[in-house]
């Protein structure tokens, strides 16, 4: 039973271009979570969706970033007109049901250098 | 050895001691309070739960205690082993809400 798969695992991008990050969440899994982790910090959370819904985007820049996650493919986090200031490492996480209630999984994260 | 919750973001042990680290958390309302553990190079992985409901709970080699009274949240590792270093987060879930936040982080370091 794979897990929480997370790809590219790096990503360098020049000032000014866009950002596309994946995510699929275990198998059964229709709870995504998108957290952002600065060097010597701890996770950040950005984005709650369920399927074909945001739920929770309260973590999100206002601008530039956006998410989602469809009926069909993997959870998506869009950062376009990357800055200096986006590179981090963004990890997804899934669960069965909210997280209210359960732990969460992890995949490995993506580390995006932005030049 | 013992870290004095997340302002002491480092903590050293040697190989087979037991380590404490604590974490003080924020919101009376929470009721569900989860440790991860986040190796180099990795995402956190799950290591123990616990509820409002109850204040101890034991894994293997690793139990969690909570005092609710003065918002106290720790994990304890019996035997440290240097597999063991690593980066532990506490995560608490406010009652009602989806949404997990994460404490800063102890990085825990094992001298063999």
């Amino acid at each position: 039973n794979a897990g929480v798969m997370q790809n590219p695992r790096h990503l360098v991008r020049r000032r000014g271009q866009e950002a596309r990050l994946r995510c699929s969440p275990m198998k059964g899994h229709s709870h995504v979570y998108w957290y952002r982790q600065l060097p010597e910090e701890g996770l950040k959370f950005m984005v709650y969706l369920q399927k074909e819904n945001i739920i929770d985007e309260s973590g999100m820049p206002k601008e530039r970033f956006s998410a989602e996650f469809p009926k069909e493919g993997p959870s998506i986090l869009r950062i376009q007109q990357v800055v200096r200031g986006d590179s981090a490492a963004y990890f997804c996480a899934s669960s069965r049901q909210g997280a209210g209630n359960e732990k969460l999984f992890f995949g490995s994260g993506t580390q995006l250098s932005v030049l | 050895g013992e870290s004095v919750g997340l302002h002491l973001p480092t903590l050293s042990v040697q190989e087979g001691d037991n380590s404490i680290i604590n974490c003080a958390y924020s919101n009376s309302a929470s009721d569900y309070f989860i440790w991860y553990k986040q190796e180099s190079g990795k995402g956190p992985q799950f290591i123990i739960d616990i509820r409002s409901n109850m204040d101890k709970r034991q894994g293997q080699r690793v139990t969690v205690l909570l005092n609710k009274t003065v918002k106290h949240l720790s994990l304890q590792i019996a035997a440290t082993q240097p597999g063991d270093s690593a980066v532990y987060f506490c995560a608490e879930n406010r009652g009602g809400s989806y949404i997990p936040t994460f404490g800063r982080g102890t990085s825990l370091i094992v001298h063999p």
